[in-house]
């Protein structure tokens, strides 16, 4: 079965430190990964994407994530955290094994990222 | 720039009432989705379809029912609200058969069920 973890409900920061928001995932066949940001009453927004390549993946707003398949995971990354980043943060996974079913995304239970001044 | 619309970002209903979302997509996308989102349980699937009058249940379809006449359009029915369905609805859509197929998700519908 596809899953995600996100172990950490909750993930404080000061304003210009680095940040990490944990994920990990469960699928059968290669994995296709997702970043997924949501501010207050608003819909999910999309970040970056792991398909294949490059372990380290560079996204918008300055986050980039890094795919580890040894260690299943795929941890959300920022060198310098701002405000502005408090948000919910989501990550997702796709079965990409053929014919898997329509492009269904598995999401985790998001991590409430808060940046301090 | 891709566009999903939610027909009501706010809604109040009676129980037992019978209650439609739209979801419409301007992106020509086979696939559409329907969540639910609560605090603590993360994305929840209700249903999602992949073509004109195609339809599967997902994770919890239980008390919903969908319809999808044109291809842009996507409506999620709650054939008597209780209370239990108050949440904030996602609706989303992507392409069919692309390894880049993100979602795009509208704005969110918060329903409430008094």
């Amino acid at each position: 079965a596809q899953s995600v973890a996100q172990p950490e409900d909750q993930v404080n920061v000061a304003e210009g430190n680095p940040l990490t928001v944990k994920c990990t995932y469960s699928v059968s066949g290669n994995p296709y990964l997702f970043w997924y940001v949501q501010y207050p009453n608003r819909g999910l927004q999309f970040l970056l994407k792991y398909i294949t390549g490059d372990n380290l993946v560079k996204g918008s707003y300055g986050f980039e994530a890094e795919f580890n398949k040894s260690q299943t995971s795929f941890h959300l990354k920022k060198p310098s955290a701002l405000v502005s980043d408090s948000a919910l943060y989501f990550c997702a996974v796709r079965d990409g094994r053929r014919g898997s079913t329509l492009g269904r995304l598995y999401f985790g239970r998001g991590t409430q990222l808060t940046v301090w001044p | 720039d891709v566009k999903v619309t939610q027909s009501s970002r706010y809604l109040v209903k009676r129980t037992g009432e019978k209650v439609f979302l739209e979801c419409v997509q301007d992106m020509d996308h086979e696939n559409m989705f329907w969540y639910r989102q609560d605090p603590g349980l993360g994305l929840r699937l209700i249903y999602f379809s992949y073509d004109v009058k195609m339809k599967e249940k997902g994770d919890i379809p239980e008390g919903y029912s969908v319809s999808r006449e044109k291809k842009e359009r996507f409506s999620l029915i709650l054939e008597s609200a209780s209370t239990n369905q108050t949440s904030m609805y996602l609706c989303a859509s992507s392409l069919r058969d692309s390894s880049y197929n993100e979602q795009f998700f509208g704005p969110g519908t918060r329903l409430t069920v008094l």
